[in-house]
């Protein structure tokens, strides 16, 4: 009930391409669903979040799909530039509780 | 502003020993999270605080593991003897609110990379 699923685990997309990264969650009561994004050597900073009264949010080239019936969301990213190169995680919330999904390393060739 | 502090970034140890770690939140931040992050396990909530009190340890592993928040400016997460497993990053971060609003983005600190022999 309080799993986040994250895949792919690791991400080769060559620049330019786009890079997508998807999440299932499990319970219905999350109601706040962030993406982090982490550099090596630094802690994951907020990337985007979206709530699950809309079924997109678009912050420039970072996407962020969700749908609720299929208890699905996933971060597009495009354009993808090597500076993008990072590991990402999803996470659901609500009230006292934050599930992090495991992350995804994603990798942009130059 | 300084953002989320942590200290040691570093820090090794040998089994049996106590490790501390510490952390100074964004002033004015009611919300402070411990995290422990491994390849194998990713990112996991230890426990959390919100205005000093912990509301959430749930998370913690051992009896071995403790935290504590004597004030609104500085936490600590104390493990009691160490053991190599325990080797990981640990994260503190910050946070207004836990979710449901706009202030409840949680900022991380950079981290203390934590290694028992």
């Amino acid at each position: 009930q309080q799993q986040v699923k994250q895949s792919p685990q690791s991400l080769i997309v060559q620049k330019g391409g786009i890079s997508i990264i998807n999440c299932a969650y499990e319970n219905t009561a999350f109601d706040y669903f962030p993406w982090y994004q982490q550099f090596p050597g630094k802690g994951p900073a907020l990337l985007i979040a979206i709530r699950p009264d809309v079924s997109e949010k678009k912050e420039g080239r970072f996407t962020i799909s969700f749908n609720k019936s299929a208890k699905q969301f996933s971060l597009h990213i495009m354009d993808s530039q090597p500076g993008d190169s990072a590991t990402y995680f999803c996470a659901a919330s609500r009230d006292d509780k934050i599930i992090f999904g495991k992350g995804t390393r994603l990798h942009i060739l130059p | 502003d300084a953002g989320v502090i942590q200290s040691p970034r570093h820090e090794v140890t040998e089994m049996g020993q106590e490790v501390t770690l510490r952390c100074k939140p964004i002033s004015g931040h009611d919300y402070l999270f411990w995290y422990r992050q491994t390849m194998m396990r990713g990112l996991e909530l230890l426990i959390y605080f919100n205005n000093n009190v912990p509301i959430d340890d749930s998370g913690m592993p051992e009896d071995r593991f403790s935290a504590k928040m004597p004030n609104a400016s500085f936490s600590t997460l104390k493990i009691q003897p160490s053991e190599p497993r325990d080797s990981a990053v640990y994260f503190c971060a910050s946070s207004l609110e836990i979710s449901g609003g706009a202030s409840d983005t949680q900022y991380f600190g950079p981290g203390t990379r934590l290694t028992v022999l």
